[in-house]
């Protein structure tokens, strides 16, 4: 079954602890990209990567990192998670069928809360 | 900078009636635009994508129409039901660089048995 799955679903943690929120697809996609969703806030990308080894800021990039080191997984770091970075959040993957259009997979979501 | 605008107010209907939902956006002229259902705790899930030269699309119970004078889509649901009921998105490509969408906020549709 084509999906993007993301690891894991739900995750309490505190103040400082480094945490990873994996995601992977296996559609063979060559764009992924984070995004987080807080209420009245809507969807705002965090990173993006156009291809292996190639990612780039989205509109709220601090206190992210991301790697791309094979073409279908693409996990979110938070070095140094604080209260803020409480959200849920969602890896996205998509395929290009043709140079201007783009379609979304979303994963099912990671529910973080940060003490 | 590019700007998109939808209805944060939930939209109410009674089942079996039409639901239009609005998106607005600004400053930019998109090649394309998507809409998208989301679902509460869930991903959202692509719906319909209209190009930039088309006026209207179909699918089903759905229609969506593009008007590029006004910057405006508009997103129809025909003899809707309350399995209808959901959060609906629309997306653009953001101008220059990357070809992955931004979303609008949304607006969550009620469909009233």
């Amino acid at each position: 079954e084509a999906q993007v799955t993301q690891n894991p679903r739900y995750l309490i943690t505190v103040t400082g602890k480094k945490l990873t929120v994996t995601c992977s697809q296996n559609m063979n996609h060559e764009y992924m990209s984070w995004y987080r969703q807080d209420p009245g806030l809507g969807l705002r990308q965090i990173y993006y990567s156009m291809n292996v080894e190639v990612t780039d800021k989205g509109d709220v990039p601090e206190g992210y990192k991301v790697s791309r080191k094979e073409k279908r997984n693409f996990p979110l770091i938070l070095e140094s998670p604080s209260p803020n970075q409480t959200s849920l959040y969602f890896c996205a993957s998509s395929e290009r069928d043709s140079p201007v259009q783009i379609v979304q997979f979303f994963g099912p979501g990671t529910r973080l809360t940060v003490l | 900078s590019q700007k998109i605008e939808q209805n944060s107010e939930a939209l109410n209907i009674q089942e079996g009636k039409t639901a239009t939902l609005t998106c607005n956006y600004t400053n930019y002229s998109p090649a394309y635009l998507q809409w998208y259902r989301q679902d509460p705790g869930r991903g959202p899930v692509f719906l319909l994508l209209i190009r930039e030269n088309e006026k209207e699309k179909r699918k089903e119970r759905l229609k969506v129409t593009f008007d590029t004078t006004l910057k405006q889509s508009l997103f129809h649901i025909t003899a809707s039901q309350p399995a209808d009921s959901a959060t609906y998105l629309c997306a653009l490509p953001p101008p220059g660089g990357s070809y992955i969408p931004t979303f609008g906020r949304g607006t969550s549709l009620i469909v009233h048995p």
